[in-house]
């Protein structure tokens, strides 16, 4: 069975810093997607970037950027000059790709994230 | 475009109650999903639709959850008898599957349910 792991249950930044969340996983797959979503308070899972396993480019959209290492089953998430609406939960998923599976995200348990002014 | 809709976004019951939940889909995204999340934990799936047919309800209690997908957009979920356990928010989610891509899930607002 598939894993996702976030070992920091919590993080703060102050605001214009960097912060780097981490996200490991396991798997026996070859071909997958990863993803991480924020969660702010209103609940709305927002997604943040998309990884396919069989890119060696690293994902980045705008001040969000990853650090995928296949081999070490890493996935970490670094957000520069971080604002105060960057606070909230985040959480890192997984999900196979398969031509007839289960297309089912399995998450971690989420980092919360706050931002100091 | 308009997102995914839910509602109600809040709901609480007496315990032994039926309540229900509604998600109307991304217009055009033909798989949808209804997730569970409880309280400092990810989401966990609870059912997913391809179409109108729910091609994995593994994880779905069936003694007392149900759910349906009339004509392949919108969707009920229900519980009936909830129990106190059953606090907690329920996600749903829609994608739409690309010729021989993983689809990418968007997320309603949830709906949180309070039972007393």
């Amino acid at each position: 069975a598939q894993t996702v792991t976030q070992s920091q249950p919590e993080m703060s930044v102050q605001e214009a810093e960097t912060v780097t969340l981490s996200c490991t996983y396991d798997t026996s797959e070859s071909d997958y997607y990863l993803f991480w979503y924020k969660q702010p308070p209103s609940r709305q899972m927002i997604l943040v970037i998309r990884q396919e396993a069989y890119k060696q480019q690293n994902a980045t959209e705008n001040r969000f950027s990853v650090n995928f290492q296949k081999a070490a089953k890493s996935f970490s998430l670094k957000i520069s000059d971080s604002q105060l609406g960057d606070a909230a939960m985040y959480f890192c998923a997984y999900t196979p790709y398969s031509g007839a599976g289960s297309y089912q995200l399995t998450f971690g348990k989420g980092t919360k994230l706050s931002v100091i002014p | 475009e308009a997102g995914v809709v839910q509602s109600p976004r809040y709901k609480i019951i007496e315990k032994k109650q039926p309540v229900a939940f509604w998600c109307n889909p991304i217009s055009g995204h033909n798989t949808l999903y209804w997730y569970l999340q409880n309280l400092g934990q990810g989401p966990e799936l609870l059912i997913r639709y391809e179409n109108e047919e729910a091609v994995d309800d593994s994880q779905l209690p069936k003694d007392r959850f149900s759910a349906e997908r009339l004509k392949g957009v919108d969707s009920t979920l229900k519980i009936q008898p909830a129990e106190l356990g059953d606090s907690a928010v329920y996600l749903c989610a829609s994608s739409h599957r690309t010729s021989g891509d993983t689809d990418t899930q968007y997320f309603g607002p949830g709906t949180r349910l309070t039972v007393l």
